[in-house]
Parts: structure tokens; sequence; C-alpha cells
């Protein structure tokens, strides 16, 4: 079956700008993850969908950060006024997650946001 | 707070030859996940192997194996018989084992396999 595709695949945008990112999970996942990788680092988590709802956004550095997944499949990472230092590989990942059991996280390809 | 060390930021190896790659972990909790995750150039996060805390029999996939040692925190990767493939870099990451399961990374180990 297909894998998780996240769109799109480099997105450079100027200081100042909005944009999108998109991820698609496996179908049938109910839960969806938002991870940042800066250059040399490990990923760091963002926020956490399960089905509707963020369960989790403790990682969202701050306002200007804010995703979305209204019904529960497709995921929406929008990011305002972006700024240089949120150049970075956005991940996102999608698990079963049933009660009681951790599943793995299967991550797409990520996105490479530049900010000039 | 739960942290994840990586302490090799480079490892090498022969093809065909073993490599062992270090990880620590720091929690409080006694139910948790422990993953090895590759990723290659392409930036795709492939997962490796994985280990549940409360089981005491390492994990093994194939040529990749682990050392789990509970006491003292420490999750390492052994592959054995190196493949060019294997080259990538390499993530140990953890996981409370609760619905909550948003992923702790170290920084990555970079592994180069010489022909």
């Amino acid at each position: 079956g297909a894998g998780v595709s996240q769109t799109p695949s480099n997105k450079v945008t100027e200081k100042g700008k909005y944009v999108e990112l998109r991820c698609d999970p496996i179908s049938g996942h109910t839960a969806l993850y938002w991870y940042r990788q800066s250059l040399g680092q490990g990923p760091e988590f963002l926020i956490y969908f399960q089905g509707t709802g963020a369960a989790d956004d403790s990682g969202l550095p701050n306002d200007r950060f804010f995703a979305v997944r209204p019904e529960g499949s497709v995921s929406t990472l929008k990011i305002q006024r972006t700024e240089r230092g949120d150049s970075a590989v956005y991940l996102c990942a999608s698990s079963w997650e049933t009660s009681g059991e951790t599943d793995t996280q299967y991550f797409g390809p990520g996105t490479r946001l530049t900010v000039l | 707070a739960q942290t994840v060390t990586q302490s090799q930021p480079e490892m090498s190896v022969q093809e065909a030859e073993t490599v062992t790659l270090s990880c620590t972990y720091d929690t409080s909790e006694s139910d948790y996940y422990l993953f090895w995750y590759k990723q290659p150039p392409s930036r795709q996060m492939i997962l490796v192997i994985r280990q549940e805390a409360y089981k005491q029999q390492n994990a093994t996939e194939n040529r990749f194996s682990v050392n789990f040692q509970k006491a003292a925190k420490s999750f390492s990767l052994k592959i054995s018989d190196s493949q060019l493939g294997d080259a990538a870099m390499y993530f140990c990451a953890y996981t409370r084992g609760s619905t909550l399961g948003r992923l702790y990374f170290g920084r990555g180990t970079q592994l180069t396999v010489w022909p």
C-alpha cells in the first residue's frame, strides 16, 4: 500500500510569507505526527493528532505555527510570518493507535522549507 | 524529562564487517518503547528495529539486532555483515508506553560503509 506522502517536497519562501505543508497519512492510520528536523539534528516533535483533534501540541514553538486535520486524514501544517530560523525539514508520520498500545510511526519523505 | 543520547556522531565500517551504534536514554517510566530509524540522503525515515521495554529478549531483524540493557538504560544497534546500502544516518528514538506516542530522538550517528 501507499506510504505517507508529503507535499511539496521542497518549498522556498521569503521571510514574512505564509506557507502550508501537507501530509497524507497511510490509509486507516488514526494518529498523525509532525516533527521538525534542523540541519545536523534529530527530529523534534511539534504536534500529534488523534483523529481530528490535536492530542498534544506542546511542541509547537510559537503561535505562528498551527496545524489542522479536519477530516481525520490529511493534515496541513501552517506557518505564518515565516522567519529564517523556520528553515528545516518538516516530517510527518502516522500510526495505528489502539487503546493501550503504542504502534510504530511510519514517516513521509519530508518537506524541506527554506526561508530566504 | 526524556532524553536520548547518541555519543557517536560518525562511525565507519568495512563492507561485510560488524558495527555497533550506541544509544543511551533517560526516563523515569517503566513502560516504554525504543526504536532505531535509518535516514538515507533521500530523507525518508525507515524503521530498522523496535524494542518493547517489558520484553527481556533483544529484538532481531535479519542482520540488525539490539543489545537492550534496561537497568543501564542502554540500547545499542548491531549491524552484521554490513552492506553498502546500510550507509545512512541512524537515529535512536524513545516513546512512552501510552497513547501519547511522541518520539524523542537522539542527534544521530552517520554510518559510512567502505567497500
